[in-house]
C-alpha cells in the first residue's frame, strides 16, 4: 500500500518569503506524484505532476517540485508567496496498476496563510 | 473555470429524503470518481467509474448509490441519509485506468451537502 506523508498542517509565511510543503510518500512501486491547491468552497485543482523523466517540475503559478528518490519526497516549493497562495495544498501519490482504475492516496494536507 | 460541472453547488435534504447529485465532464476521460470529503480532511474516495462500470466501491453504505449513465455523466443517488453524511461530495475524472493511472484526476467544485 502507499501512503503519503506531510509534515506541518500548517505554515505561515511572509507575502514575498519562500514557500516550502513538505511531502514524503512510501511506494513499493515507482510512484506517480500530484500535488494539488484547494481554495475555500472550491474543488481541488492540479498544480503539478510528477511521472517520469525530470525530476524537477514546474507547475502552475509559479510552484515546482523536486521528485528525490532517494529521500522518498517531493517537497513543494514557490520563490515569493502572494497573498492569493493562501489555500489548503494536498500531496498525492497515484496506486494502479494494468486493469484497475487509477486511485489517489492524499496526504492530510498543509493550509498555507501568507501575512502582510 | 473548472471542466467537471457539478450540481447542486448546495443542497440540504432530511433524513427520510431521496436526492440526487449531478456530475458531468466533456474532456473525454472515462474514468470518474466520487469522493466525500469532511472539513479540514483530505477527500476520501467512494466510487470508481471506469468506462461506464463501477470499478471500486470503497465499502461505502448502501443509502448512496451510484450511477453512470454514459461516458460524460456521473450521478450520486443519495436515501436515508444521516447528520454524519453532512460533507462536501466532489467528482473527478481522469483519462482512464491500469497504464493510465499516471493522468492526474480533474475535480468539480463540489455538492456541499447537509443532512438535516
Amino acid at each position: 500500500a502507499q501512503s503519503v506523508t506531510q509534515l506541518g498542517s500548517h505554515v505561515s509565511v511572509s507575502e514575498g518569503a519562500l514557500v516550502l510543503l513538505r511531502c514524503n510518500y512510501s511506494s513499493s512501486v515507482p510512484p506517480y506524484l500530484f500535488w494539488y491547491v484547494q481554495y475555500p468552497n472550491q474543488g481541488l485543482q492540479l498544480l503539478l505532476k510528477y511521472t517520469t523523466g525530470a525530476t524537477l517540475v514546474k507547475g502552475i503559478n509559479g510552484f515546482e517540485a523536486e521528485f528525490k528518490k532517494s529521500e522518498t519526497s517531493f517537497h513543494l516549493t514557490k520563490p515569493s508567496a502572494h497573498m492569493s497562495d493562501a489555500a489548503e495544498y494536498f500531496c498525492a501519490v497515484s496506486e494502479g496498476s494494468t486493469g484497475t482504475a487509477s486511485k489517489l492516496t492524499f496526504g492530510t494536507g498543509t493550509r498555507l496563510q501568507v501575512t502582510l | 473555470d473548472t471542466e467537471v460541472t457539478q450540481t447542486p453547488k448546495h443542497l440540504v435534504m432530511g433524513m427520510t429524503n431521496k436526492k440526487s447529485l449531478k456530475c458531468e465532464q466533456h474532456m473525454g476521460h472515462r474514468a470518474m470518481y466520487w469522493y466525500k470529503q469532511k472539513a479540514k480532511k483530505p477527500p476520501e474516495l467512494m466510487f470508481v467509474y471506469s468506462y461506464e462500470k463501477l470499478s471500486i466501491n470503497e465499502s461505502v453504505p448502501s443509502r448512496f448509490s451510484p450511477e453512470c449513465p454514459n461516458s460524460s455523466l456521473l450521478n450520486l443517488h443519495l436515501h436515508a441519509l444521516q447528520p454524519e453524511d453532512s460533507a462536501l461530495y466532489l467528482c473527478a475524472s481522469s483519462q482512464g485506468q491500469g497504464a493510465w493511472s499516471n493522468q492526474p484526476q480533474h475535480f468539480g467544485d463540489g455538492t456541499r451537502l447537509s443532512i438535516l
